[in-house]
């Protein structure tokens, strides 16, 4: 079974830095694309970024460069999104999801998510 | 970016009855080497990850009940869910995987009227 776990809720300050992890289990983690995507309360979904850990390729969208960084341990099947410095309005959960093709990056959608995790920071 | 804009915003239909919820991408999202529109749709229940119901604008993942179907080409797309049931409350999300960043649209709440 293909699942992706993520790490727990945090509450952090402003200016803290946090790095949050998603395992990926049942599958060929180096051949899938992986991303996230943010959630801030009671709002929508926004595309953040995805990665390829089998070459460290990655995409971001515009709101989020230089805010964020994405990266993957392909040793242990795990993809990260950290922040060097928090700020109030980073406040959401974020969701790590897998691209549901293998390889090219044709079919993009997502089709397994973690369960979310919240980041609060106060 | 895409731009993603869906309507209504919310919508309450009755059990048994037939609801739809319309897309609308700031530019195409088709492409003409393959004829396939790169436009999925997706669920999101409350407390839960989204779930993917459609991609390609009118194929069914795997396990999604044949009353969710999806259509429309271009800049235009609709989803469509036939004999309402209970368990259909949900948020639905329509995203564009045609360019990065692969954007979603606003969302629109479905309730039971």
């Amino acid at each position: 079974e293909v699942k992706l776990v993520q790490s727990g809720a945090g509450v952090k300050k402003p200016g803290e830095s946090l790095r949050i992890s998603c395992k990926a289990t049942g599958y060929s983690f180096n051949n899938y694309w992986i991303g996230w995507v943010r959630q801030m309360p009671g709002k929508g979904l926004e595309w953040m970024a995805i990665i390829y850990p089998g070459d460290a390729e990655t995409r971001s969208g515009p709101s989020f460069q230089g805010r964020v960084t994405i990266s993957a341990d392909k040793s242990i099947s795990v993809v990260y999104l950290q922040w060097s410095s928090l700020q109030a309005s980073d406040t959401a959960i974020y969701y790590c999801a897998r691209v549901k093709s293998p390889g090219v990056l044709d079919e993009a959608v997502f089709d397994v998510w973690g369960r979310g995790t919240m980041v609060t920071v106060s | 970016d895409i731009v993603m804009t869906q309507s209504p915003d919310s919508l309450a239909v009755s059990l048994g009855e037939r609801a739809t919820i319309n897309c609308k991408s700031s530019q195409s999202v088709f492409y003409s080497s393959n004829n396939l529109n790169y436009l999925a749709w997706y669920q999101q229940k409350p407390g839960q990850p989204p779930k993917l119901l459609i991609y390609w604008a009118s194929t069914r993942e795997s396990g999604v009940p044949d009353r969710f179907s999806g259509s429309g080409s271009g800049t235009d797309f609709t989803l469509a869910i036939s004999g309402l049931q209970a368990e259909d409350v949900a948020v639905y999300y329509c995203q564009q995987y045609y360019s990065t960043p692969y954007t979603f649209g606003q969302g629109t709440k479905l309730e039971i009227k």
